[in-house]
């Protein structure tokens, strides 16, 4: 049973270009997170989706940023005229559609996105 | 107020010791709480969840919750310099779904 699969690792885009980041959630898996970590810092929350729908986005910022989860094929988060600021690694977790209590996620290995 | 506060550390302890992580969190409605390692350069891993008031023991883990003090700790018995890593407290109520709300992390070092 294969963990929660991101592409690609490592990522280096020049300014102003546009960065994909894919997740692919654990089998059986229905709800993705999407978390930004900067170096030294936390995990800080993006966006939280069940497929074909986005459940909360507070964490996103409002321009240039979006995520989606398509009924087939993996989670894509996408950064439009990438920033250096945007540098960092972010996180991609699934959880099973089971709200019962204890329900967990897991995580994926991360994509490490570079901006020069 | 933040949903989960943790402390930021760094928390030294001796290999041997017993390590007390600490964690508390603001919504009384929260239900289910994890604790998750993350090693340097690396992503989260899970270590245990409980979302019943008292103790959870797993091998040198034991996860201890308090609704009543809205306090979540994670002990670790006999340290190993292996632990050295940041810690991270997460809770989720059902009320936002499965919503994960985590704190910012404790560095732990354990020192030989």
């Amino acid at each position: 049973n294969a963990g929660v699969m991101q592409n690609p690792r490592h990522l280096v885009r020049r300014r102003g270009q546009e960065a994909r980041l894919r997740c692919s959630p654990m089998k059986g898996h229905s709800h993705v997170y999407w978390y930004r970590q900067l170096p030294e810092e936390g995990l800080k929350f993006m966006v939280y989706l069940q497929k074909e729908n986005i459940i909360d986005e507070s964490g996103m910022p409002k321009e240039r940023f979006s995520a989606e989860f398509p009924k087939e094929g993996p989670s894509i988060l996408r950064i439009q005229q990438v920033v250096r600021g945007d540098s960092a690694a972010y996180f991609c977790a699934s959880s099973r559609i089971d709200r019962g209590l204890g329900t967990e996620a897991f995580f994926g290995q991360g994509t490490r996105l570079t901006v020069v | 107020q933040k949903e989960v506060e943790q402390n930021s550390g760094p928390l030294s302890v001796p290999e041997g010791a017993i390590a007390s992580l600490n964690c508390t969190y603001s919504d009384r409605g929260s239900q289910s709480f994890f604790w998750y390692r993350q090693y340097s350069g690396k992503s989260p891993e899970l270590i245990m969840f409980i979302y019943s008031n008292g103790d959870k023991e797993d091998g040198r883990f034991t996860a201890q919750l308090n609704k009543a003090s809205q306090y979540v700790s994670l002990l670790i018995r006999d340290s190993q310099p292996s632990d050295s890593a940041t810690y991270l407290c997460a809770v989720t109520r059902t009320n936002t779904g499965n919503q994960f709300y985590f704190g910012t992390g404790t560095s732990l070092t354990v020192i030989p």
